[in-house]
C-alpha cells in the first residue's frame, strides 16, 4: 500500500492562480480531509468528506474547494490565490468517520508559496 | 468549543533524559485524545491514543494516561534518544464530529548527545 500520496510536494504560486493540490489513498478509507500547518498554530482543518460525494467545511475554508467523485481521491482546489495561503498543506484519511479512536493517516505534505 | 493547549517548545533533552509534554484540553463529553509525532519533512503519525479516561497509551517507550479530573493528556518518556527528536501534536476528536482532529500547535524536541 502506498497510503495517503499527495503531489505536488512544492508549488509557488503568484497571486491570483489557481491550482489543484491531489490528494490520493489506497487504503480504501471513507473519511478525508484537509488541514493547513501555520507556524504556531498546530493544523487547522480546511474541508472534510466522509465519503464519495459528500463534502462539508472545516475550520478554516474560505479559499478553498473541494470534491469527492471516488472513494480514493480528495483533491483541494485553490481558485485565486492569495498571500494568507502560503502554508504546508496535508491530506489525512481514516476509516470511517465518528467513533472512537479512528486513526487518521496523513499524506508526506504539499509545502505551497504564493508570492 | 474544543480546544488543546501545548506547553511551548523547543525542549531541549540530553540523549537518557526524562522527557514530559505536557496537553490540557477543553471539551464537552468524552474525547478521544491523541499524540501524533511529526518527523523533520514527513506527515504526522500517530505516536498513541487513549479513548476513555484512566486510560493510557503507549508507544515506543511514550506513554500518555487521559486524566478527565485535570482534563490532561501529558506524554512521558523515560530515556529519549537523539532519532525522538520531532515535534509532536496533542490532539482530541470528539464523537459524531466525523473524526475532525482538533490539534494543538504542536512542542518541538531536540535531543542532543
Amino acid at each position: 500500500n502506498a497510503g495517503v500520496t499527495q503531489t505536488p510536494k512544492f508549488q509557488v504560486l503568484k497571486t491570483g492562480q489557481s491550482m489543484t493540490l491531489q490528494c490520493a489513498q489506497d487504503m480504501n478509507h471513507e473519511y478525508m480531509s484537509w488541514y493547513r500547518q501555520d507556524p504556531g498554530m498546530g493544523l487547522r482543518l480546511i474541508h472534510y468528506s466522509v465519503g464519495a460525494g459528500i463534502t462539508d467545511q472545516g475550520e478554516v475554508p474560505n479559499g478553498y474547494n473541494v470534491s469527492r467523485s471516488t472513494t480514493e481521491d480528495f483533491p483541494l482546489r485553490l481558485l485565486s490565490a492569495a498571500p494568507s495561503q502560503t502554508s504546508v498543506y496535508f491530506c489525512a484519511s481514516s476509516y470511517s468517520p465518528g467513533g472512537w479512536g479512528n486513526e487518521q493517516f496523513f499524506g508526506p505534505g504539499t509545502r505551497l508559496t504564493v508570492l | 468549543g474544543n480546544s488543546v493547549t501545548q506547553m511551548e517548545g523547543p525542549v531541549t533533552l540530553s540523549e537518557e533524559a526524562f522527557l514530559t509534554i505536557n496537553c490540557t484540553y477543553t471539551a464537552t463529553g468524552y474525547p478521544s485524545l491523541f499524540w501524533y509525532v511529526q518527523y523533520p519533512g514527513e506527515g504526522l503519525q500517530l505516536l498513541l491514543k487513549a479513548t476513555k479516561a484512566d486510560d493510557k497509551g503507549s508507544n515506543k517507550g511514550f506513554e500518555a494516561t487521559y486524566r478527565k479530573e485535570t482534563t490532561s493528556f501529558h506524554l512521558e518518556k523515560g530515556s529519549v534518544q537523539v532519532s525522538d527528536s520531532a515535534v509532536y501534536f496533542c490532539a482530541l476528536t470528539h464523537t459524531g464530529t466525523a473524526s475532525k482532529l482538533t490539534f494543538g500547535t504542536g512542542t518541538r524536541l531536540q535531543v542532543t548527545l
